[in-house]
């Protein structure tokens, strides 16, 4: 079945390391892949879409990767603040069906 | 604050009761959605409206009726709900279908945190 994997396990480091966070698809071509911050008890806020042509796009400290051979995404926040703390959701999308992952959650320590 | 308005942003409601969400974007957005979170379970898309026309339902129970009166409001009515129905419940739009060609971004609104007691 068409599904998408994030690190189960909440993520916790250290301020100012980078966050590196993954998304993985099974049985599934993606156009384009998707990155949101959800904050507890709110709406998901987009950060970061990269299509299946690109191999990265920045933004600020934000970095995503696109593996159309390894099927993975992986995100990174360089310099991590603990206001980077959140869950964090990854989405992939065709011209068919759009595919939600859990999310993964994200504590930054001071 | 991301443009798409959700009300209420919490509501308790009784397995009898009849309730309305109201949704409302000004983003001039031609695609609008629900969705349902529950804990530990992926986003569940339920609706979509395109140009005011629903252009999906995934399965879902009819006790749950959307309502999309113009292209900037978006209601989901409530009736006879099951405690399992309790989450939070997003409205989301976007300038086209997410699933097109454009690869557009989703532009979610608070939420409404539902209680069915």
């Amino acid at each position: 079945s068409q599904k998408i994997e994030q690190n189960s396990e909440a993520l916790n480091i250290q301020e100012g390391k980078t966050a590196t966070l993954t998304c993985n698809y099974t049985n599934y071509s993606p156009a384009y892949l998707q990155w949101y911050r959800q904050d507890p008890g709110r709406g998901p806020v987009f950060l970061l879409l990269i299509r299946e042509n690109e191999k990265e796009k920045r933004k600020e400290r934000l970095k995503v990767t696109f593996d159309t051979t390894l099927k993975q995404s992986l995100f990174h926040i360089t310099a991590s603040q603990p206001a980077d703390s959140a869950t964090y959701l990854c989405v992939t999308g065709n011209n068919r069906k759009l595919i939600w992952g859990l999310g993964t959650s994200l504590a930054v320590n001071p | 604050e991301t443009g798409v308005t959700q009300t209420p942003r919490h509501l308790v409601m009784g397995m009898t009761n009849k309730k309305s969400l109201k949704c409302e974007q000004h983003l001039g957005h031609n695609a609008m959605y629900w969705y349902k979170q529950s804990a530990k379970k992926p986003l569940e898309l339920m609706f979509v409206y395109n140009f005011k026309e629903q252009t999906e339902n995934n399965s879902v129970p009819s006790r749950f009726s959307p309502e999309c009166p113009n292209s900037s409001h978006l209601f989901l009515h409530l009736h006879t709900l099951q405690p399992e129905d309790s989450a939070l419940y997003l409205c989301a739009s976007s300038q086209d279908l997410l699933t097109g060609t454009l690869n557009t971004e989703a532009f979610f609104g608070q939420g409404t945190r539902l209680t069915v007691v």
